[in-house]
């Protein structure tokens, strides 16, 4: 079974509209830790955001907010105001428990239209 | 503050050669991580070390991959006998331990061509 489901492969979105990502996870560990990646053509692997199991309030930075419904098992990426430098592949991810190894979802390829 | 760095940045070489890679982590980062992404896909976990010592291996690292970080600062991943299904990109990470908040922090990957 997918750990890390990411359902939308492709996204087209107009500047400056928000835009929604939608990441479901499975796992019967209590604690775990929630992550999103961006990775333009370039190839790098840029962290956003951060979420815990534990935490009360949804994680925001910057631009990026993370919606987590963990009744769910949803951490949706949330980007306000979006820009044509968002246009990349966008990566959730997760830690469970006390393992290392972060497990990825297979990605959103976002395009931001002018 | 430099962040991870990887070299080389691409790759290409003939079936049945051996290739090399390098990563230079942050510097204060204990933990470097390995992983392969292959077109389409998210990252995949290789291997891992804290400090010197190499703690996880995954099933994807056949006997022809071998990891090491001999004084707990660079790394480097040797792949043996280099096979088409070898192509992909390769990427390095590394953080600081501090337990479920851990960070990664990934370099620009090396891409593997494997003609």
């Amino acid at each position: 079974a997918q750990k890390i489901t990411q359902t939308q492969p492709g996204m087209f979105v107009q500047e400056k509209e928000a835009v929604t990502l939608d990441c479901t996870y499975d796992t019967s560990d209590p604690s775990y830790g929630l992550f999103w990646y961006k990775q333009p053509s370039s190839g790098e692997m840029i962290f956003l955001i951060y979420q815990g199991s534990y935490d009360q309030q949804n994680a925001t930075e910057g631009r990026y907010s993370l919606n987590f419904q963990k009744a769910r098992k949803s951490a949706n990426l949330v980007i306000s105001a979006s820009q044509l430098g968002d246009s990349a592949m966008y990566f959730c991810a997760m830690r469970e428990g006390e393992l290392d190894k972060i497990i990825f979802g297979k990605g959103t390829r976002l395009h931001i239209l002018p | 503050d430099t962040g991870v760095s990887q070299d080389p940045r691409h790759k290409i070489t003939k079936r049945g050669q051996n290739v090399t890679f390098r990563c230079d982590p942050i510097s204060e980062h204990n933990r470097l991580y390995w992983y392969r992404q292959t077109l389409g896909q998210g990252p995949e976990f290789l291997t891992y070390f804290q400090n010197e010592a190499q703690l996880e291996k995954s099933r994807l690292l056949s006997d022809r991959f071998s990891a090491e970080r001999p004084k707990g600062s660079f790394s480097t991943l040797e792949i043996q006998r280099t096979e088409q299904g070898d192509s992909a990109m390769y990427l390095c990470a590394s953080s600081q331990r501090e337990g479920i908040q851990e960070t990664q922090y990934f370099g620009p990957g090396t891409r593997l061509l494997v003609l």
